[in-house]
């Protein structure tokens, strides 16, 4: 069983506007998130965090909305920038893992 | 001040034999996890320890798979008589504390021939 989806295999996106990549989960108990970005034949980068006492944490271009009622956390990247082009994992309390979304920011 | 480092990059074994898989955590990282990535996949979790100690096996496979963290040296993740459906990318990562962001390693591949 699944307990964190991405549902979006994929986006496109033009440089310069923003990506929205998505996350739902299903166990209420998860009280930390986190976002990671992977490029091919390598580990998971940290990217940014929030705990379930916050619906917001903003670090420069990225921005990790958490809404606990719908158990749904986004990740915004504005401006959106070649370099982003990747496959982002969002987690769960660092035990559960999306199945990630690939990213292609178009310039 | 190293990354999470992980040997060997690329592990080719045939079928039946044992793999073993290192990971040395960042320096002062006490937590490490275990993570296994098929192709197609996400990662899934295997296992979490801290220092000598085992906190939670529930994403390992109840036969052939263990996990260690000594007090000196790297874990270790061991794999007995693999199979072909053992090939995968498996990952670590560390953390100085539970519940934060953790450091992942580049991964081992392992081939199962």
């Amino acid at each position: 069983d699944q307990q964190v989806k991405q549902n979006s295999p994929s986006l496109s996106v033009q440089e310069g506007r923003i990506s929205i990549l998505n996350c739902d989960y299903t166990n209420s108990m998860f009280d930390y998130f986190l976002w990671y970005k992977k490029y091919p034949a390598e580990g998971p980068t940290f990217l940014i965090s929030i705990s379930s006492i916050k619906d917001k944490n903003e670090d420069g271009r990225f921005t990790v909305f958490l809404n606990k009622s719908a158990k749904h956390l986004s990740l915004h990247i504005v401006p959106s920038q070649p370099g982003d082009s990747a496959v982002y994992f969002c987690a769960c309390n660092q035990f559960y893992f999306g199945t990630g979304t690939s990213l292609t920011v178009i310039p | 001040n190293a990354g999470v480092m992980q040997n060997p990059r690329h592990l080719v074994r045939r079928r039946g034999q044992e793999a073993r898989l290192r990971c040395s955590p960042m320096k002062g990282h006490s937590h490490v996890y275990w993570y296994r990535q098929l192709p197609e996949e996400g990662l899934k979790f295997m296992v979490y320890l801290q220092k000598e100690n085992i906190i939670d096996e529930s994403g390992m496979p109840k036969e052939r798979f263990s996990a260690e963290f000594p007090k000196e040296g790297p874990s270790i993740l061991r794999i007995q008589q693999v199979v072909r459906g053992d090939s995968a990318a498996y990952f670590c990562a560390s953390s100085r504390q539970p519940n934060t962001e953790a450091f992942f390693g580049q991964g081992t591949r392992l081939t199962v021939v």
